[in-house]
């Protein structure tokens, strides 16, 4: 069975920073990976997708890297600002039409 | 990017009831949809499959009796949370599988219940 943990569980920096937002899969077949963020009381908004076969995707200041052998992947933010703060979620795909699990998600604060 | 609705967005209702919740992808056609419930300050976990035409597949746990899931349409799907206690009260979250390209899910905005 698929798990998924995501490192670490709160963060908060201060505006400005650059910051790297963890996340691990125990199995390593999977079809892709998806970060999402959630504000609070709100549904999922997707960031970046990653097929299995790419490293990386980038979108302004967000990149998102995967080590499909490792179990790995990594959220890149950078120049946070206030308005980053939110959860942000990795989540694994193991089939074309399977559903996703997800990690716990990090909580982020971005201070000004 | 494709757009996926539900409502209500929150409700609020007496232990006993019955709640439908509402899932729509409003510029796409969606044979498989997918429910999910989420506690305060938790991930998303999955509940169960929707499947157009044929009977939703449910997640170990979750009780097909009492989350009655229909989904008539290829773009709509329902989640009716039968006799509710005050322990279903969570945000429930619904996505829709695109048809085509790499499968992306998207996801509604989510519903708030609360069961008095």
């Amino acid at each position: 069975k698929q798990e998924v943990t995501q490192i670490p569980a709160a963060l908060s920096v201060p505006e400005g920073e650059n910051l790297v937002l963890n996340c691990s899969f125990t199995d390593s077949a999977i079809y892709n990976l998806q970060w999402f963020r959630q504000d609070p009381g709100k549904g999922l908004t997707s960031l970046l997708l990653i097929q299995s076969s790419q490293r990386e995707q980038t979108s302004g200041r967000l990149n998102a890297s995967l080590d499909k052998s490792s179990g790995r992947s990594t959220l890149y933010i950078a120049a946070s600002q206030p308005g980053d703060s939110a959860t942000y979620l990795c989540a694994v795909k193991k089939n074309a039409g399977n559903m996703l699990t997800f990690g716990g998600g990090t909580r982020l604060m971005v201070k000004p | 990017g494709a757009v996926v609705s539900q409502h209500p967005s929150w409700v609020i209702c007496k232990s006993g009831t019955s709640v439908k919740i509402e899932c729509r992808s409003l510029d796409f056609q969606a044979t498989t949809m997918f429910w999910y419930r989420q506690f305060p300050k938790q991930s998303l976990m999955l509940m169960a499959t929707s499947n157009e035409g044929s009977k939703a597949t449910y997640e170990q746990g979750v009780e097909k009796d009492k989350f009655l899931i229909n989904h008539a349409s290829l773009t709509l799907s329902t989640l009716t949370v039968t006799s509710a206690h005050p322990e279903d009260s969570s945000f429930y979250i619904c996505s829709a599988r695109a048809p085509a390209g790499d499968n992306e899910q998207f996801f509604g905005p989510g519903t708030r219940l609360t069961v008095l």
